[in-house]
């Protein structure tokens, strides 16, 4: 695998499950962020982590819990989500070693469904 | 706070046309740097340039332009000759240095870019 990877690719859920999102980076990168991209409207930072840290959290609900156990891998555990939090889910990664500068790579994304 | 306008949400052209996507962005910063992603049906975002503030140089690489102009807060990119390949969303995108690491990108709503036969 090379780049970032993201499982499972399409996902469908009622809004009493709960499920997981996966994020994997083979790039050697130490930040590592999660996007939600719902349609007409811009990208949402939601999180961000640096060397496993939780840097940023950006006002995103509590039934979103990110984790982030090692620099390569960075998950997204969803529960009693709700229709409106059905969107394009992107994962990213950056080097984290020239600040503003370190372009992010993106994964594929998972394009969630909350029925 | 950051905000990056691309005003124009959807362009129809017929290949080989050139055609220019439009970028205005707005930053307190002294030092900031710009992006612009593709993201075709796919879904995965593709970087295509980074550039920083203090470096008004225009760039070309291949068929692809940019044009920075910090006297407007504009960072437009060009296609020239566009191909059918080139049909995608672009995204243009401005970065803040976060204290505990990593950066958050700005992103404007992208522009729909459609290149038809």
């Amino acid at each position: 695998e090379t780049g970032v990877t993201q499982t499972p690719r399409h996902l469908v859920m009622g809004m009493t499950n709960k499920k997981s999102l996966k994020c994997e980076q083979h790039l050697g990168h130490n930040a590592m962020y999660w996007y939600k991209q719902s349609a007409k409207k811009p990208l949402e930072l939601m999180f961000v982590y640096s060397l496993e840290e939780r840097v940023e959290n950006n006002s995103v609900p509590s039934r979103f819990s990110p984790e982030c156990p090692n620099s390569s891998h960075l998950f997204l555990h969803l529960h009693t989500l709700q229709p409106e939090d059905s969107a394009l889910y992107l994962c990213a990664s950056s080097q984290d070693l020239r600040g503003g500068a370190d372009e992010q790579f993106f994964g594929p994304g998972t394009r969630l469904t909350v029925l | 706070a950051q905000k990056v306008t691309q005003a124009q949400t959807e362009i129809s052209v017929v290949e080989k046309e050139d055609v220019t996507l439009d970028c205005v962005y707005e930053t307190r910063d002294t030092t900031y740097y710009l992006f612009w992603y593709k993201q075709p049906p796919s879904g995965e975002l593709v970087f295509l340039i980074r550039r920083n503030s203090f470096d008004e140089q225009n760039e070309i690489s291949g068929r692809y332009s940019w044009n920075f102009q910090k006297s407007t807060s504009s960072f437009n990119f060009t296609i020239t000759a566009s191909q059918v390949v080139d049909s995608a969303v672009y995204f243009c995108a401005l970065s803040e240095i976060l204290t505990g690491g990593g950066n958050k990108l700005t992103f404007g709503t992208g522009t729909q870019l459609k290149v038809e036969l």
